[in-house]
């Protein structure tokens, strides 16, 4: 089965500073997709970034961005300029390669963006 | 175009009780998902589905059914709660594509 671990409960970051968001996982499949949600106050979960496994390159999204290391099953979010609107809980999330697969969370980072 | 609506917002129930909890997709997506997400932990997956049939199933007990409606639209039952039971339900749909999951602003239930 696969897992997802996220070893930072917790973060805090200056606005305007750049915050890396650590996120390991487990898999014996060689294709997959990986996730980054964002779950503000609102409880919505919002997709930050995605990366499929296949593709070389990293992920980026505006100031979002992926360092994604396969043969280490590592996958940071790094989000650059942070802002005051950033601060929430980002998930972690793994998926399989079928065509809907179920997503596995990890527990999440609670990340606060201070002025 | 509307996203994900999931209702009620928040909901108590009584041990013993059942409860249904109700998700409208968006539009254009044909798959439903559930998730229940406890406090302080990630999501963890419920069920899913297609075309009016469960298709995927996660490790949870037979109290948690569900139905997905002619309209993709679907419900999340539980008989029995528990304490254990008290958490947000996250409905989540997509069409077809791991790249279209769309989330709810979830149900908070408190059973008491």
């Amino acid at each position: 089965a696969q897992t997802v671990t996220q070893s930072q409960p917790e973060m805090s970051v200056q606005e305007a500073e750049t915050v890396t968001l650590s996120c390991t996982y487990d898999t014996s499949e060689n294709n997959y997709y990986l996730f980054w949600y964002k779950q503000p106050p609102s409880r919505q979960m919002i997709l930050v970034i995605r990366q499929e496994a296949y593709k070389q390159q990293n992920a980026t999204e505006n100031r979002f961005s992926v360092n994604f290391q396969k043969a280490a099953k590592s996958f940071s979010l790094k989000i650059s300029d942070s802002q005051l609107g950033d601060t929430a809980m980002y998930f972690c999330a793994f998926s399989g390669e079928g065509g809907s697969e179920k997503l596995v969370f990890g527990k999440g980072t609670k990340l606060t963006v201070n002025p | 175009d509307a996203g994900v609506t999931q209702s009620p917002t928040h909901l108590i129930k009584t041990r013993g009780q059942q409860v249904t909890l109700r998700c409208s997709p968006k539009s254009g997506h044909d798959t439903v998902s559930w998730y229940q997400q406890a406090l302080g932990q990630g999501p963890q997956f419920i069920f899913q589905y297609y075309e009016e049939e469960e298709r995927q199933r996660g490790n949870f007990p037979d109290r948690f059914s569900g139905h997905q409606f002619p309209n993709y639209s679907s419900e999340l039952n539980v008989n029995a709660l528990l304490l254990g039971d008290s958490a947000l339900y996250l409905c989540a749909s997509s069409f077809r594509t791991i790249y279209g999951y769309t989330f709810g602003s979830g149900t908070r239930l408190t059973v008491v």
